[in-house]
């Protein structure tokens, strides 16, 4: 079964900072671009970063510019999003996706709260 | 940056009965358009992708029509499983892919 599991969501204070994990299984992960997608009751669904698949290319929102730093580890099969300067608005459940425009697999979540 | 509008917000509709949803792009998106399904706790679910193609898995009574700046998914006949919350994505200027509000569709 593919399957994204995403860890690391928690409390943080403002400006503060996290990071998230997902580890991916049941697929080639390689060879997939990946994302980070998140989701809050204000602003509904938002994509945030995507990762080439070899790592080489990372793409970003606005939104979290300068603050985000997306990974992925292909030997370990994780992806990865280090969040500074975190701000009360970044408080959200954080998906990761496989793929980069379309996203057919997600995993639970985690949320993160900036408070 | 491209903005999704999805109408209505809230549908009521009986089990058994076809439910319609529309999407409107601010500028042409082409048929790069994805529709996804979310219900409570869950991550969202791709249901149609290219505005008219079917994920693996995704039922024959859910169909997508549309290109342009106007796009419809249409659920032939609703399930108990169907209600929930409806979004569609556009991915032809990307980054970022933007997402409409949201349709929520409700037991009537």
């Amino acid at each position: 079964d593919v399957q994204l599991l995403e860890s690391g969501g928690g409390l943080v204070q403002p400006g503060g900072s996290l990071r998230l994990s997902c580890a991916a299984s049941g697929f080639t992960f390689s060879s997939y671009a990946m994302s980070w997608v998140r989701q809050t009751p204000g602003k509904g669904l938002e994509w945030v970063s995507a990762i080439s698949d070899s790592g080489g290319t990372t793409y970003y929102a606005d939104s979290v510019k300068g603050r985000f730093t997306i990974s992925r580890d292909n030997s370990k099969n994780t992806l990865y999003v280090q969040m500074n300067s975190l701000r009360a608005e970044d408080t959200a459940v954080y998906y990761c996706a496989k793929d980069r425009k379309i996203w057919g697999v997600w995993g639970q979540g985690t949320t993160v709260t900036v408070s | 940056e491209i903005v999704m509008t999805q109408s209505p917000a809230t549908l009521s509709v009986s089990p058994g009965e076809r439910a319609t949803l529309s999407c409107r792009a601010s500028q042409s998106v082409s048929s790069n358009l994805a529709w996804y399904q979310q219900k409570p706790g869950q991550a969202p679910r791709l249901l149609i992708h290219g505005a008219s193609t079917r994920a693996t898995g995704v039922p024959a009574r859910f169909s997508g029509s549309g290109s342009g700046t106007e796009f419809t998914l249409t659920i032939s006949s609703l399930e108990s499983e169907d209600f929930a919350v409806y979004y569609c994505q556009q991915y032809n200027i990307w980054p970022p892919g933007t997402f409409g509000q949201g349709t929520k569709v409700e037991i009537k």
